[in-house]
């Protein structure tokens, strides 16, 4: 089974307005750590959020956040006021057992597009 | 921050040859190491998790004998594609623990084109 799903391949945005990216996960850890990446097309992967399974409050890094429901098993992006350089593949990982040893395990992806 | 600097950033070699992929940390030491592979439109697919000393943990379906790494100091990690074919052609991409941090740092990737 598909530990961490993307069910969004591609998405549009405005300019300036907000989207959500969908996550889902699947693990029986209880300690776990989620991500999210940006992969521009240079390749390049850029941390953006990190939400721990223990976390109570959603995390927030600028107009990043991440709508975190631990029952649904869901970790959504949310990329307020979006930017032309926005666009990109964003992507969805997890750390199970949140173990600094562990390594992420990646969505399928989803690609942003902004419009102007 | 935390930087893992990645070379050569693009290749192209000829099948049958050897290429050999680096990634240093700059600023930090990484015991461990991941490597990770991205076919186009595709999404990161760890190969193999690198430990300072020790022999390479690698995944179900990925060959020790070629694609070989090494990680013989605490702030850096190769990885050999031995033999290259065609199929190996790829985005190659090494990432390692950000210190004081939950984060992983990546290098920049290694787009391997054999021809």
């Amino acid at each position: 089974a598909q530990k961490i799903t993307q069910t969004q391949p591609g998405m549009f945005v405005q300019e300036k307005e907000a989207v959500t990216l969908d996550c889902t996960y699947d693990t029986s850890d209880q300690s776990y750590g989620l991500f999210w990446y940006k992969q521009p097309s240079s390749g390049e992967m850029i941390f953006l959020i990190y939400q721990g399974s223990y976390d109570e409050q959603n995390a927030t890094e600028g107009r990043y956040s991440l709508n975190f429901q631990k029952a649904r098993k869901s970790a959504n992006l949310v990329i307020s006021a979006s930017q032309l350089g926005d666009s990109a593949m964003y992507f969805c990982a997890m750390r199970e057992k949140d173990n600094a040893g562990n390594m992420l395990t990646f969505g399928g992806g989803t690609r942003l597009m902004v419009k102007p | 921050g935390a930087v893992v600097s990645q070379h050569p950033s693009r290749v192209i070699c000829k099948s049958g040859t050897s290429v050999k992929i680096e990634c240093r940390s700059l600023d930090f030491q990484a015991t461990t190491m991941f490597w990770y592979r991205q076919f186009p439109k595709q999404s990161l697919m760890l190969m193999a998790t690198s430990n300072e000393g020790s022999k390479a943990t690698y995944e179900q379906g990925v060959e020790k004998d070629k694609f070989l790494i090494n990680h013989a100091s605490l702030t850096l990690s190769t990885l050999t594609v031995t033999s290259a074919h065609p199929e190996d052609s790829s985005f190659y991409i090494c990432s390692a623990r950000a210190p004081n941090s939950h984060g992983y740092t990546f290098g920049s990737g290694t787009r391997l084109t054999v021809v």
